[in-house]
């Protein structure tokens, strides 16, 4: 069964980081880019950022770059995203999405509040 | 970036009926969009790929068509169950971008 499981959500200060994970089973991670998409509470979606198979390119919205970083470890079949100086419109559920021409199949999602 | 401008943002419609819901891309973007539902507490779920593609397991009542800047998702006869939160994504460059989302609402 194919299934993507995130973690490392939770209550974070402002200023504060975060590490978000990504577990995969059931397919060949190697083989597939991989994305990161949040929504806010009671909002749209919004992609974040994508890596390739073997990380040579990562791509982040114009409004991650810079406190964004997405990574994977194609040997533990995860995906990560790490989040510095967090704000409180960083609040929401970030999921992990396979991706082939797009996100394809998604992940339960994990919710970061930041607050203080 | 290209912007993706989704309408209606809201639809009230009863069971049987047909909707359209449509995207349009602010550049060419070829077929590269996606349809998703998405359900309240839900992860979303790809209905459409390459704007006309049926997702494997998805009711025939789904259908999506256009290319280039303009795109429909159908749904021929609502069914109870299609009452959700609907988004186009396209994919043609990064950064990837969504439409703002239509509720479908009875």
């Amino acid at each position: 069964e194919v299934q993507l499981v995130e973690s490392g959500g939770g209550l974070v200060k402002p200023g504060g980081s975060l590490r978000l994970s990504c577990a995969v089973s059931g397919f060949t991670f190697n083989t597939y880019s991989m994305n990161w998409v949040r929504q806010a509470p009671g909002k749209g979606l919004e992609w974040v950022s994508a890596i390739s198979t073997g990380s040579s390119y990562k791509y982040y919205a114009d409004s991650m770059k810079g406190r964004f970083t997405i990574s994977r470890d194609n040997a533990k079949n995860s995906l990560y995203l790490q989040i510095n100086s967090l704000r409180a419109e960083d609040t929401a559920v970030y999921y992990c999405a396979r991706g082939v021409g797009g996100p394809e199949l998604w992940g339960q999602g994990t919710l970061v509040t930041v607050s203080s | 970036d290209i912007q993706m401008t989704q309408s209606p943002s809201s639809l009230s419609a009863s069971v049987g009926d047909r909707v359209t819901i449509t995207c349009r891309a602010s550049q060419d973007i070829r077929n590269d969009l996606n349809w998703y539902q998405q359900k309240p507490g839900k992860a979303p779920k790809r209905l459409i790929y390459a704007a006309s593609s049926l997702e494997s397991g998805v009711p025939s009542r789904f259908s999506g068509s256009g290319s280039g800047t303009e795109f429909t998702l159908t749904i021929s006869s609502l069914q109870p169950e299609d009452f959700a939160t609907f988004y186009c994504l396209q994919h043609n460059k990064y950064p990837y971008t969504f439409g703002q989302g239509t509720k479908l609402e009875i």
